[in-house]
């Protein structure tokens, strides 16, 4: 059964990076045919989309995010990462990783728990 | 940017009843769209892909159907544990963009 783990800092400051890494278990991130993706949610409120990240290092980001994010993959790990630059109090969220369906579907069938980024001082 | 917007925000119901929860685009986005599921303090969870197809292990009392821009996601028969947030999400080809809706609430009337 795949499963993601997402680790990272919990607390981090205004205008620093927020960085986050994303273990995956029970399958190989290698695989062909699969996005991986990170997902967030403030609290209350509802999913925004970061960025997508393709086995091979291809990515795709949300336009408005597009400016502050890097997504990054390291195969030899079963990893990906997300860096999230110049962070303000609006980027205080729930942080998901998340894998598609396959078929290049793009629907998230495989999440992790979230892990709960503040950013304050 | 395509937009889905999500009717209503809340919807008051009892178990054994029937809930219709809504999805429109701003534009067409084919019947490339999906519905999940969010319990609190819990990861959504894929329930519908492709408009109308189940994901595996979904009950066969959730249902979607719609294309282009108007979606429908059908419970019917609500069971306790179906009181939950839902979320549609569309995605685009190119340039290869994912979106959420802002989320119906069904809450036990």
């Amino acid at each position: 059964q795949l499963q993601l783990q997402e680790s990272g800092p919990g607390l981090v400051k205004p205008s620093e990076t927020l960085s986050l890494t994303c273990t995956v278990s029970g399958g190989s991130i290698s695989r062909s045919n699969y996005y991986w993706g990170w997902i967030r949610q403030p609290p209350g409120k509802g999913l925004e989309w970061i960025g997508n990240i393709y086995y091979s290092g291809s990515t795709y980001y949300n336009p408005s995010l597009k400016s502050r994010v890097t997504i990054s993959v390291d195969t030899s790990k079963n990893q990906f990462s997300l860096k999230l630059s110049s962070v303000t109090a609006a980027d205080t969220a729930v942080y998901y990783c998340a894998r598609d369906f396959g078929g290049y579907s793009r629907y998230f069938a495989y999440w992790g728990q979230g892990t709960l980024v503040t950013v304050s001082s | 940017e395509i937009v889905l917007t999500q009717s209503p925000a809340t919807l008051s119901l009892s178990p054994g009843e029937r809930a219709t929860l809504s999805c429109r685009a701003n534009q067409s986005v084919s019947n490339y769209l999906a519905w999940y599921q969010q319990k609190p303090g819990q990861a959504p969870r894929l329930l519908i892909y492709h408009a109308s197809n189940r994901a595996t292990g979904i009950p066969a009392r959730f249902s979607g159907s719609g294309s282009g821009t108007d979606f429908t996601l059908t419970i019917t028969s609500l069971e306790p544990e179906d009181f939950a947030v839902y979320y549609c999400q569309q995605r685009t080809n190119w340039p290869p963009s994912i979106t959420f809706g802002q989320g119906t609430r069904l809450e036990i009337k």
